[in-house]
């Protein structure tokens, strides 16, 4: 079946460091959901892509939609402590509904 | 607006127990989702409904029943509650087809 993995599961860095998730799906994705999740609470979305090779911004957040549109990627600049997380991307399976990756769990030392 | 709301935030319940988890969304949106996560495994869906009167089984159903109660309700049956499904189960809703999400605050289930 349809799967969507993220790398890597856990990421410690230094405050002030960047950071990259990768997200991977085995089909072709019509579009790319990312979502934080602060520790406790619950998930909240960030964007949505669309178009193939489509990069978009959003302060410190650099979102990536591959040229397959199989994978995307999620690169924060200058970590800040308010970016600690886990973050999830989702893909669509099917008309109503989203699988999502396992996430990556962003700890920011500071 | 509320968003999306959730009852109760807590329970433990024993091994063969029944519950309800409530979900209520007040933003006119068609669609709504049950999602269970479990360390590690991300969020994996247990059933939806695409609109008013129709319900479909997830990733993960076996064990559960969904009710759509109206537009505005969505809710989540334990029939026989199992310390498998010890989970923060989350609600979701989305306005149309494949857009945003919105996520309630969870319910953390602790089954015995």
């Amino acid at each position: 079946g349809q799967q969507v993995m993220q790398i890597p599961q856990y990421q410690h860095v230094q405050e002030g460091e960047d950071f990259t998730t990768y997200c991977n799906s085995s089909t072709t994705l019509s579009n790319i959901q990312w979502y934080k999740q602060r520790p406790g609470g619950h998930p909240v979305f960030l964007i949505q892509l669309v178009k193939s090779g489509e990069v978009k911004k959003q302060k410190r957040l650099t979102f990536q939609f591959g040229e397959a549109k199989k994978n995307s990627s999620l690169h924060i600049t200058a970590t800040q402590t308010t970016d600690v997380g886990t973050y999830f991307c989702a893909g669509p399976s099917g008309t109503y509904k989203y699988i999502f990756g396992t996430g990556t769990r962003l700890k920011v030392l500071a | 607006n509320a968003g999306v709301t959730q009852t109760p935030k807590f329970q433990v319940l024993k091994t063969g127990q029944s519950m309800t988890l409530q979900c209520a969304q007040d933003m006119n949106h068609n669609s709504m989702y049950w999602y269970r996560q479990d360390p590690g495994m991300g969020l994996r869906l247990i059933y939806y409904s695409a609109s008013e009167g129709t319900t479909d089984k997830g990733e993960v159903p076996n064990g559960y029943n969904v009710s759509r109660l109206n537009k505005r309700e969505f809710s989540l049956r334990l029939e026989s509650a199992a310390p498998s499904q010890t989970s923060v189960y989350f609600c979701a809703s989305t306005g149309r087809g494949l857009s945003e999400q919105f996520f309630g605050p969870g319910t953390r289930l602790t089954v015995l």
